[in-house]
């Protein structure tokens, strides 16, 4: 079963615009960790961030967690025609078991 | 490194037929897990292994599917017989257990049952 829940199912913007993606979690995390897939491909780690953390960057990327809201966002600045991608939040609440949201599709047009 | 393999990379099979999908995980990652990727599901877990031990199969959503990992360098996620709806994109994914919380997936194996 799925944990995290991302929002929206679909962003488009404009190259140069900021991405905002949101993701929201039912149960008690130990990290909560955002990933990207092209389209035909495997998923690929992006950042990660523990329970004790409130916000990380990463380059244009800077990923925010609420515990108390069970939510964390995920903020892609000045975005690229090549950040066009699914987004997915994966939360990881026992060892081990990581479960992933449906995904966020962004589309950024050049 | 040659990351998480999958093979094959796509495959077409009828009903009723018997389909094995093979993983070799990254060398020195002793967690291996098996995803399936549907539009209408999203990223479903169907199992995943600790130090070849399997832990959690509640994901794997009948008797015709089963998984192994007899060591550390493979896994087979099989499935017989295999129905229309088992098409979907198969994903295996490798970590460090205790050391990195990351997951590196392989390309997947695009099942089409016909």
């Amino acid at each position: 079963s799925q944990q995290g829940e991302e929002d929206p199912q679909a962003l488009s913007i404009q190259e140069g615009e900021n991405a905002t993606m949101n993701c929201s979690y039912k149960t008690s995390i130990n990290n909560l960790q955002w990933y990207r897939q092209n389209s035909g491909r495997g998923l690929v780690h992006l950042i990660l961030i523990r329970s004790n953390e409130r916000e990380k960057h990463s380059g244009r990327l800077r990923v925010t967690l609420d515990t108390s809201k069970k939510s964390s966002s995920l903020l892609i600045t000045a975005s690229r025609a090549a950040d066009t991608a699914s987004y997915f939040c994966a939360t990881d609440a026992r060892n081990n078991d990581m479960r992933f949201g449906a995904g966020t599709r962004l589309t950024v047009k050049p | 490194d040659a990351g998480v393999i999958q093979s094959p990379r796509h495959e077409v099979t009828e009903m009723g037929q018997e389909v094995t999908l093979r993983c070799k995980p990254i060398s020195g990652h002793n967690s291996l897990f098996w995803y399936r990727q549907t539009m209408m599901r999203g990223l479903e877990l169907l199992i995943y292994f600790n130090n070849n031990v399997p832990i959690d199969d509640s994901g794997m959503p009948e008797d015709r599917f089963s998984a192994k990992m007899p060591n550390a360098s493979f896994s087979t996620l099989k499935i017989q017989p295999s129905e229309p709806r088992d098409s979907a994109v198969y994903f295996c994914a490798s970590r460090i257990s205790g050391r990195t919380d990351t997951q590196y997936f392989g390309p997947g194996t695009r099942l089409t049952v016909l």
